[in-house]
């Protein structure tokens, strides 16, 4: 699976938007963006995941570049409680589904 | 659904003694995997699981050994503990198919003195 690069940390101020970047320019054909975040002490939890294509649910954003080697996910009303650790992941969407986790984004989100 | 749980929450072991950490998912899952936490640092994977009887080995498998007897539940066995062992595991599982997430337990904090 390709690796990733994220900041090691960003703030970001309550009720803004979180924009929180990754760079895959490893990434290949077969291989999608997934986001995990990782509240203190508990397991990890997913948030969303795209192939090229932007993606939206009910808690993210995902912003994927058209040569795909960079995304973007975005949290758009940030709150206290998205405070956590998110990891990029690029993940083969064969074989037996493994995750492989960075270091990840300490992400505080600031009154 | 309880999802995916952990038994036990915490546990202290001292070296040489062995302990199995019991993983159970009540959501029908294929896939089944543990995890490894060491402070500071992403989750590394140990073993893993695609089927019930058949398991698979992750990133960092040595001193550990898994067994996958029934669908839902994933054991990971430490025979001889090691001070380098105490670390938080955490256990996903996850349905078959290319594009699903995994679904974490809560951990269990494991120290070896």
């Amino acid at each position: 699976d390709a690796k990733t690069t994220q900041p090691t940390s960003m703030d970001c101020a309550e009720g803004r938007a979180a924009n929180l970047p990754c760079n895959h320019s490893t990434i290949s054909g077969n291989e999608y963006v997934y986001w995990y975040r990782q509240i203190h002490s508990q397991g990890p939890q997913y948030i969303i995941h795209g192939l090229k294509n932007n993606e939206t649910n009910e808690m993210a954003s995902l912003i994927i570049t058209e040569d795909r080697k960079s995304s973007t996910l975005i949290l758009p009303h940030a709150t206290l409680r998205d405070t956590a650790v998110y990891y990029c992941i690029v993940r083969s969407v064969q074989g037996a589904q493994k995750l492989v986790f960075g270091q990840g984004t300490r992400l505080t989100i600031n009154p | 659904n309880a999802g995916v749980t952990q038994t036990p929450k915490f546990r202290v072991l001292k070296t040489g003694q062995s302990m199995t950490l019991l993983c159970a998912q009540d959501m029908n899952h294929e896939y089944m995997y543990w995890y490894r936490q060491d402070p500071g640092m992403g989750l590394r994977l140990i073993h893993y699981s695609v089927g019930e009887g058949t398991t698979a080995k992750g990133e960092v498998p040595d001193g550990y050994n898994v067994s996958r007897l029934k669908k839902q539940n994933f054991l990971l066995g430490l025979e001889s503990a090691a001070p380098s062992q105490t670390s938080v595991y955490f256990c996903a599982s996850g349905r078959f198919g290319s594009y699903n997430e995994q679904f974490f337990g809560p951990g269990t904090r494991l120290t070896v003195l």
